[in-house]
């Protein structure tokens, strides 16, 4: 298997206009999982999804981000409008539930975003 | 406020020193897993704990949950170059054990 693949692997930007990253998780995994990380926040959840599901979107920021999950097979994380605190690396992670606790998160090479 | 601390934030070594970093929590978890990230990568998984007080060892890399199931400990011995990376430490919490909970990181940097 590929692995979970995202795109763009570089995105800049400039303030406000719309940002779209795309994710393909690991086939037959159940379980995508949006994260953002910065030097300051470290590694935060922004949302996840079961079978196509959003489950927790809890740590979405604002309004101005939205996730879909048309299929298995995609996600995609928008930013719209964005602005330069969105700056971050974003990653997609998928898993296989085995036994709660234990599953293994999969990650992506991620998506550095700038918003100059 | 961060539930997951870890320490020391930066540490330096030369090859073939030992070097232990910690992960600590005032939670208790369900169950805790260690993810090695490299520079332009994101984190893999090194290894879950879910007893309290369990020790697991991965080669060089010796991992203990504590026995409140608190905080957790990863210790290498003989570091090498390959292990330059950033460690990070997840929590799972009885009820919601999908959102993991995540340490800030520990930065080693391993010189030749």
């Amino acid at each position: 298997d590929a692995g979970v693949i995202q795109s763009p692997r570089h995105e800049v930007t400039e303030m406000g206009q719309e940002v779209t990253l795309r994710c393909k998780p690991i086939s037959g995994h159940d379980y995508l999982f949006w994260y953002r990380q910065t030097m300051m926040r470290g590694l935060e959840l922004l949302i996840y999804f079961n079978n196509n599901v959003p489950i927790d979107d809890s740590g979405m920021p604002e309004d101005r981000f939205s996730a879909k999950m048309p299929n298995a097979s995609f996600s995609t994380l928008k930013i719209q409008p964005s602005e330069p605190r969105d700056s971050a690396v974003y990653f997609c992670a998928s898993s296989l539930t085995i036994l709660a606790g234990l599953d293994e998160q999969f990650f992506g090479p991620g998506t550095r975003l700038t918003v100059l | 406020t961060q539930l997951l601390e870890q320490s020391p934030q930066f540490l330096s070594i030369q090859e073939g020193e030992n070097l232990t970093v910690y992960c600590n929590s005032s939670s208790v978890f369900s169950s805790l897993q260690w993810y090695r990230q490299e520079p332009g990568e994101g984190p893999v998984l090194l290894v879950t704990v879910v007893t309290g007080g369990e020790v697991k060892k991965l080669k060089r890399l010796t991992f203990q949950f504590g026995d409140a199931r608190k905080d957790s400990s990863l210790h290498i011995t003989a570091a090498q170059p390959g292990d330059t990376g950033l460690y990070l430490c997840a929590g799972a919490r009885a009820g919601n054990n999908r959102k993991l909970i995540w340490g800030l990181g520990t930065s080693l940097a391993v010189n030749p």
